[in-house]
Order: C-alpha cells, then structure tokens, then sequence
C-alpha cells in the first residue's frame, strides 16, 4: 500500500535551517509529482511547492520562493523540503503528498506530517 | 497566489443537504476545471472528496458532489451524517502547476 512519511521536523531557532525528508513506499515514485503542504496550528492547508515527477522542475508559492527548495531523490524513493532562515510563522505541521493525474488531478496520499516548531 | 475564499463554517442537521462555496479569480477556479476538495478530520490528513470539479474518487460516498459556476465552485453534501463533520478545504490548480487552497470551512452536523 501506498506510504508517505515524513520527517525531519522539530524546534529551530528562527535564521536557522532544517531539512525534511518524506519517504515513500508502494508505487513507482519516479511515475508522480509529489508536493509539500503546510498547516499552521488552528490554520488551513497551505500550498508550499511540487517537484516534477522526474526532478527536473521544481514550482514554488510565492511566499516561499527563494527561502523553501524542494528537491527529490528517485533511486531513495525520497522528496525533500530545504527550508532555510526560518521564522515564527514557519511554525506548522508540513505534509508530503503524492500527485495522481494531470493537471487536473489531486493529491491522493498523504502523509501523517511532520511538525516544525521556529522558536528561540 | 491569494488564497480562493471559502465561509469559515456551514451546518446542518442529520439528513439535510448543505453546500460549501469556494470563490477564486478567473487564474484558478475560473480559469481551470481543476477543482479539488478535500475532508480534513481532528488530527488526521486530508482525504480527498472530489477532483476536476464534478468527480469523486473510488470509496467517496455518492452523497458528495462538486460543482462550478464561473468563479466559484460549491461542495455539496447531501443526506448528512455524523461522520461527516470535519473541515473542508477547496483546492485549484493555478496554472504553471502551482496549487492553491481555500482557507477552510468547518461543517457541523447539529
């Protein structure tokens, strides 16, 4: 069965950088673009960027353009997200999620998250 | 990339119908029959309800449809059920694969 798991997450000081993984299992990575969204404590769902299912492109909200960098490994089945001078309201619960379809398609598994905290 | 506006609650009561509202720009859910939604839980992942506007995915209740009209799409859930309370977010694609959300809407079953 398809698995998503991310982790990676925890208590950053605000400037600093941290790195999370997301790990998946049951499907042909290489065959699905995979995307991050993020979820503040009490927030909704906050799109954060998608890397092209072959890596070879990479989209990005404009918020997090020039700070987050998503990047995947095909031959470790692993998705990453480099989030880099992080601040208070990075705080949030981030999420892997593969992409079934086209455009028009939707974001068909998820993982369970991974928390990151940006506090002195 | 604003994000698409939805109404922060809706209920209804066992057995009624109620319907969502998710309202973005002629750059994402006008622009695009690529509208998603998604049931979120207390403390779970969001789960797909509804893609490409009108679709749902194999195990979604036949009880949820999806709709557009120009730029604003509508979740319905008809037939209400406890199980049913949970948030809501609408999802468009943007264009240039870019995704966005709406800011959720949390549906009671009174």
């Amino acid at each position: 069965q398809v698995q998503l798991v991310e982790s990676g997450g925890g208590v950053v000081q605000p400037g600093r950088s941290l790195r999370l993984s997301c790990v998946a299992s049951g499907f042909t990575f290489s065959h699905n673009g995979m995307h991050w969204v993020r979820q503040a404590p009490g927030k909704g769902l906050e799109w954060l960027g998608v890397a092209w299912y072959d890596g070879s492109q990479e989209s990005y909200a404009d918020f997090v353009k020039g700070r987050f960098t998503i990047s995947r490994d095909n031959s470790k089945n692993t998705l990453y997200l480099q989030m880099n001078n992080l601040r208070a309201e990075d705080t949030a619960l981030y999420y892997c999620a593969r992409f079934y379809g086209d455009n028009g398609g939707y974001l068909d598994y998820w993982g369970q998250g991974t928390l990151v905290t940006v506090s002195s | 990339q604003s994000a698409l506006t939805q109404p922060p609650s809706a209920s209804g009561s066992p057995g009624q119908s109620v319907t969502i509202s998710c309202t973005g720009t002629s750059s994402d859910v006008g622009g695009y029959n690529y509208v998603s939604w998604y049931q979120q839980h207390p403390g779970k992942a969001p789960k797909v309800m509804i893609y490409e506007v009108t679709k749902r995915p194999s195990g979604v209740p036949a009880r949820f449809s999806g709709s557009k009209s120009g730029n604003t799409a509508s979740l319905t859930v008809s037939g209400l059920q406890a199980e049913d309370e949970a948030d809501y977010y609408c999802c468009s694609y943007a264009g240039s694969n870019n995704l966005v959300f709406g800011g959720g809407t949390k549906l009671t079953v009174l």
